[in-house]
């Protein structure tokens, strides 16, 4: 059964450094989302992708963050300058139509 | 906007029990879906069912089934013959078409053997 990727599981940084979360959404999807979990916290999108360009995003979502789809698989989410707050769970969604939401594994992003 | 209200923060029972998760949303939308994701210790999100806001039908998946009350803004997940691998966070989600999804707080279930 086809599954939405992410790499890397888990990436440490520095406070300031730049990161880049990638993500492989199942193949014939044409709808891509980014949302974030703070541990022990609810679920909070972040941005959703289609047709090249971004549909909708949040206020978390500001000028640090930027998404990109750099070919026809790869879903990148790129964080300029992390902060100690950015630190979380990020998960990459796919959608073939406007209905059900498939989430990859998850990057756990940890900012010292 | 949109909120999605679970107010159980934890649950427990006994194996092969039967539970019922509550989940209330609020919206002033016609058309919309509604979701509920198993979070298990690995933190993946991992889809258990979904409803159709104009579906007056209550979806099921084999152990897993709803009750959607659209007047009420009502959505609980009941799982019947509860086993160890139930044991999870579960989220209600709600969403209108090609949106984004709005997650309520989540409810700890723990099945007890």
């Amino acid at each position: 059964e086809p599954e939405v990727t992410q790499t890397p599981s888990h990436q440490v940084t520095q406070m300031g450094q730049e990161v880049i979360l990638r993500c492989v959404p199942i193949s014939n999807h044409l709808y891509f989302y980014w949302y974030r979990q703070i541990l022990g916290q609810k679920v909070e999108f972040l941005v959703s992708f289609y047709n090249n360009e971004i549909s909708e995003k949040s206020e978390i979502f500001d000028d640090q963050f930027s998404v990109e789809r750099p070919d026809g698989s790869n879903f990148t989410l790129k964080i300029r300058s992390t902060k100690l707050e950015d630190s979380a769970m990020y998960f990459c969604a796919s959608s073939a139509d406007t209905d059900t939401q498939y989430f990859g594994p998850g990057t756990r992003l940890t900012v010292l | 906007a949109q909120t999605v209200t679970q107010s159980q923060p934890e649950m427990s029972v006994q194996e092969a029990e039967t539970v019922t998760l509550s989940c209330t949303y609020d919206t002033s939308e016609s058309n919309y879906y509604l979701f509920w994701y198993k979070q298990p210790p690995s933190r993946q999100m991992i889809l258990v069912i979904r409803q159709e806001a104009y579906k007056q039908q209550n979806a099921t998946e084999n152990r897993f089934s709803v009750n959607f009350q659209k007047a009420a803004k009502s959505f609980s997940l009941k799982i019947s013959d509860s086993q160890l691998g139930d044991t999870a966070m579960y989220f209600c989600a709600f969403m209108k078409a090609a949106q984004k999804l709005v997650f309520g707080q989540g409810t700890r279930l723990t099945i007890n053997p």
